[in-house]
């Protein structure tokens, strides 16, 4: 009965290659998010999402594209992964946006060689 | 956009003393400012929050306090305990995405 579940927990792959990391969350939630943690373990928002539809997009590359297929899940697609691009990514849901608790999910660490 | 800063960026404590972390937020829109507790290798986990219609808020151990005109705010915990070392975020939101502070590293000696 996992709130907010990711696959995979880790990842390690080459320069260049093209990785997608799943979200998905049962709790009913209508938002879900994208929060990258680098190595320094600054926590930093990437995407916000609100019933399938992206509300935020913090400046982040190109090369990172979410989707939303449905309002429980939220998958991040990377392409031509760097070195800079290694860091712990969290999903996180909340119902609405405004004042509301955020469910993190367990993250999924990327290592780029 | 919102600037959170946190301080101190690590604290050590000796078992059963107090512990206070305090963050300044940028934007004074924000309404809400949850602490989020994180161990190694572990999410962040919410132990308290607060929103801006309040001043102050404790459940047990654990209090926060916000000063809505200064922008700041401080997680406070008392009669500290081993299980307390983790890191410690901060974060501020209006109505939506949390920006969070650098973190506070607690260590709690027994």
């Amino acid at each position: 009965d996992t709130a907010v579940s990711q696959t995979p927990k880790y990842l390690v792959t080459q320069m260049g290659n093209d990785k997608s990391i799943k979200c998905e969350q049962n709790l009913g939630h209508d938002t879900m998010y994208w929060y990258k943690q680098d190595s320094k373990k600054f926590l930093k928002i990437m995407f916000s999402y609100n019933n399938k539809e992206l509300i935020i997009n913090e400046t982040v590359p190109n090369r990172f594209s979410p989707k939303s297929p449905d309002k429980a899940h939220l998958n991040l697609h990377i392409n031509s992964l760097e070195l800079g691009d290694s860091a712990v990514y969290f999903c996180a849901s909340s119902q609405g946006g405004n004042q509301e608790t955020q469910y993190f999910g367990p993250g999924t660490r990327l290592l780029v060689l | 956009g919102e600037n959170v800063e946190q301080h101190p960026s690590t604290l050590s404590v000796q078992e059963g003393d107090s512990a206070v972390i305090k963050c300044t937020y940028s934007d004074s829109a924000s309404n809400y400012f949850p602490w989020y507790k994180q161990e190694l290798g572990k999410r962040p986990q919410l132990i308290i929050d607060i929103r801006s219609n309040v001043g102050e808020k404790k459940d047990q151990r654990i209090a926060v306090t916000l000063n809505k005109t200064a922008k700041h705010f401080s997680l406070h915990i008392t009669e500290t305990q081993p299980e307390d070392s983790a890191v410690y975020f901060c974060a501020a939101s209006n109505r939506g995405p949390f920006y969070f502070g650098s973190g506070t590293k607690l260590n709690v000696k027994p």
